[in-house]
């Protein structure tokens, strides 16, 4: 059964320093991974969508990468802010007909100014 | 923009009433998901459709039914609410076709039971 870790749970760094969140998942037989940011109460904001054919996404100040054979992504976050404070899920689509995302339980940033 | 809405930010109900989270999204989507969120555990499936009237269910179905009446409305019911069902719901859309396509998801409703 498809399992996603993310590592760490929490994550505290000054404003401005660059970042890195790790995501890991157990097979790696998926169509793609969403990377998603979710402010405390609220609803989920995806954030890119990287397909299992692609190595990465960029948007912003923000790139993710993904190496499906070894089953690992990475969301590089540049130049942090006090606006990046969240958690950060990851999600992959399992390659079967009909099933949703499977997540991870997520890393919450804090930036501090 | 793509828009997910959820009936409720928040409710409260007490033990043994019957609970209707309502979802209706705007992009015509064919799927449609009911999540829940809960400390630890994550955002676990509930039940989820890929058309109207179809339902599968997710990792957790029991003590939840739903229904989809109409492509852009997908309701998930607690028939006999019970604490352990206090935690956030969240809804999500897509479409359908293809490898690729991107969830999104709606404010969350967060529902306690007393």
């Amino acid at each position: 059964k498809q399992e996603v870790t993310q590592i760490p749970a929490a994550l505290s760094v000054p404003e401005g320093e660059n970042l890195v969140l790790n995501c890991s998942f157990t097979d790696s037989a998926i169509y793609n991974l969403q990377w998603f940011r979710q402010d405390p109460g609220k609803g989920l904001t995806s954030l890119l969508l990287i397909q299992s054919s692609q190595r990465e996404q960029t948007s912003g100040r923000l790139n993710a990468s993904l190496d499906k054979s070894s089953g690992r992504s990475t969301l590089y976050i540049a130049a942090s802010q006090p606006g990046d404070s969240a958690t950060y899920l990851c999600a992959v689509r399992p390659a079967q007909a009909g099933t949703a995302l499977i997540f991870g339980k997520g890393t919450t940033l804090s930036v501090s100014s | 923009d793509v828009k997910v809405t959820q009936s409720s930010r928040y409710l409260v109900k007490r033990t043994g009433e019957k609970v209707f989270l309502e979802c209706v999204q705007d992009m015509d989507h064919e799927n449609m998901f009911w999540y829940r969120q809960d400390p630890g555990l994550g955002l676990r499936l509930i039940y989820f459709s890929y058309d109207v009237k179809m339902k599968e269910k997710g990792d957790i179905p029991e003590g939840y039914s739903v229904s989809r009446e109409k492509k852009e409305r997908f309701s998930l019911i607690l028939e006999s609410a019970s604490t352990n069902q206090t935690s956030m719901y969240l809804c999500a859309s897509s479409y359908r076709g293809g490898r690729s396509y991107e969830q999104y998801f709606g404010p969350g409703t967060r529902l306690t039971v007393t």
